[in-house]
């Protein structure tokens, strides 16, 4: 079966980095996204994988190693406002996304 | 408007009501989606249309039947529900089902409480 995993929660502090991972098994891989979804609305996309290395878009950065089946979000600088649960989803080879559970993201003072 | 809309927003039924949900896009995309979103679960895609055709049905019970007028409209028709549909349900377009990085983009979704 098709599967991704992701933490269920992690906590921070406001400021600091946090890394959220993400690992697949899909039948064939055509990209991986990360989506932010705040409590309440809808979810937004933050960024896309296709290739083997790292992404950058200013505080926050996606990794992708497609050998291993691994992603990772980085985020820097915490702020309040990135309080939110992130979600991680793998196109298939049918161009079907399949979503992780997501990851609730606490930021504390 | 612009992006992808829901309503309502929220919707509270019984088990035999009927009601309906609908989503507008205003992004010009082909594609539209349905998914439900269940507390700690990933998102369950239900309903994919493509330019107007229905291209996936992932095992969806008969109680939702979907219905896409235009590129620009898709319902939900929602019939004889139970308490485990409670759920949000999103709505999301894209620009084209099938190429490269084809990055969705989702409405507010309709908190439903089936009671």
């Amino acid at each position: 079966g098709q599967n991704i995993d992701q933490p269920t929660e992690m906590t921070a502090t406001e400021g600091a980095i946090v890394q959220i991972n993400c690992t697949y098994q899909t039948s064939g891989f055509n990209g991986l996204f990360w989506y932010q979804q705040h409590a309440g609305e809808a979810p937004t996309f933050l960024s896309y994988n296709v290739l083997d290395g790292l992404e950058e878009k200013g505080r926050f950065s996606s990794f992708l190693s497609r050998s291993k089946g691994y992603s990772y979000l980085l985020l820097k600088e915490l702020q309040m406002k990135d309080s939110a649960s992130y979600l991680c989803a793998v196109t298939d080879s049918n161009y079907q996304l399949i979503w992780g559970a997501g990851t609730k993201l606490i930021i504390k003072p | 408007e612009t992006g992808v809309t829901q309503t309502p927003r929220h919707l509270v039924m019984g088990m035999t009501n009927k009601k309906s949900l609908k989503c507008e896009q205003h992004l010009g995309h082909n594609a539209m989606y349905w998914y439900k979103q269940s507390a700690k679960k990933p998102l369950e895609l239900m309903f994919v249309y493509s330019l107007e055709e229905r291209v996936e049905n992932n095992s969806v019970p008969s109680r939702f039947s979907p219905e896409c007028p235009n590129s620009s409209h898709l319902f939900l028709h929602l019939h004889t529900l139970q308490p485990e549909d409670s759920a949000l349900y999103l709505c999301a377009s894209s620009q084209e089902r099938g190429r490269g990085p084809d990055e969705q983009f989702f409405g507010p979704g309709t908190r439903l409480t089936v009671l």
